[in-house]
């Protein structure tokens, strides 16, 4: 059974930083594309940053880009998203995804989500 | 990059029927997308990947009531025999090269 465990969530005052993990398990997580999904409070699924399956390529959403940082240790099954110079607007729950195939693909696979609070 | 777009809410009794529509920006009108469900309070689930040519291919224990059609640069989502748990949130999703595009969701109401 594939599963994906979201930590690393929490307070953290604006300009702070925060690194989330994602626990990979029930798959071969060095084959798959990963990525990072965020939903506010009351809003829609917006995303974050992806990852190709050996970490050599990165995307990420305009809002977050220069601020936020993924990357994999394949060797521990985890993912994460390094979070710098946090602002009230990054306030969200995030999840970890899995996609289904390369980059061309969709999301097959949620996490639970942690939740990310910004506040002084 | 493609966009999304989405009916914010929509509404049906039980036991009846509903589609939700997903509509592509027209450069993108032959985008494959994938529609989510996220229940109160839970995780998004994915359901199905839907082809520009209406082909879908739904998820392992995705209930039979669900399907999915295309016209055009617009992907639907059908619900049958709508059920209290299918009151949900319904997203779409969809990619290229760069990045991942989510539609803004739909609110099911069952009522």
């Amino acid at each position: 059974e594939v599963q994906l465990v979201e930590s690393g969530g929490g307070l953290v005052q604006p300009g702070g930083s925060l690194r989330l993990s994602c626990a990979a398990s029930g798959f071969t997580f060095s084959s798959y594309w990963m990525h990072w999904v965020r939903q506010a409070p009351g809003e829609g699924l917006v995303w974050v940053s992806r990852i190709n399956s050996d970490g050599s390529s990165t995307n990420y959403a305009d809002s977050v880009k220069g601020r936020f940082t993924i990357s994999r240790d394949n060797a521990k099954n985890t993912l994460y998203l390094q979070m710098n110079s946090l602002r009230a607007e990054d306030m969200a729950v995030y999840y970890c995804a899995r996609k289904a195939g390369g980059g061309n693909s969709n999301t097959d696979y949620w996490g639970q989500g942690t939740l990310v609070t910004v506040s002084s | 990059q493609p966009v999304l777009t989405q009916s914010s809410s929509a509404s049906a009794s039980l036991g009846s029927s509903v589609k939700l529509t997903c509509t592509l920006s027209s450069r993108h009108s032959s985008y494959i997308i994938a529609w989510h469900q996220q229940q109160p309070g839970k995780a998004p689930r994915y359901l199905m990947k839907l082809e520009d040519s209406g082909v879908y291919n739904k998820e392992s224990g995705v209930p039979d009531r669900f399907s999915g059609s295309s016209s055009g640069a617009d992907r639907y989502l059908t619900i049958s025999n709508l059920q209290s748990e299918d009151e949900a949130d319904y997203y779409c999703e969809t990619w290229d090269s760069n990045t991942q595009v989510f539609g803004g969701g739909t609110k099911l109401t069952v009522l």
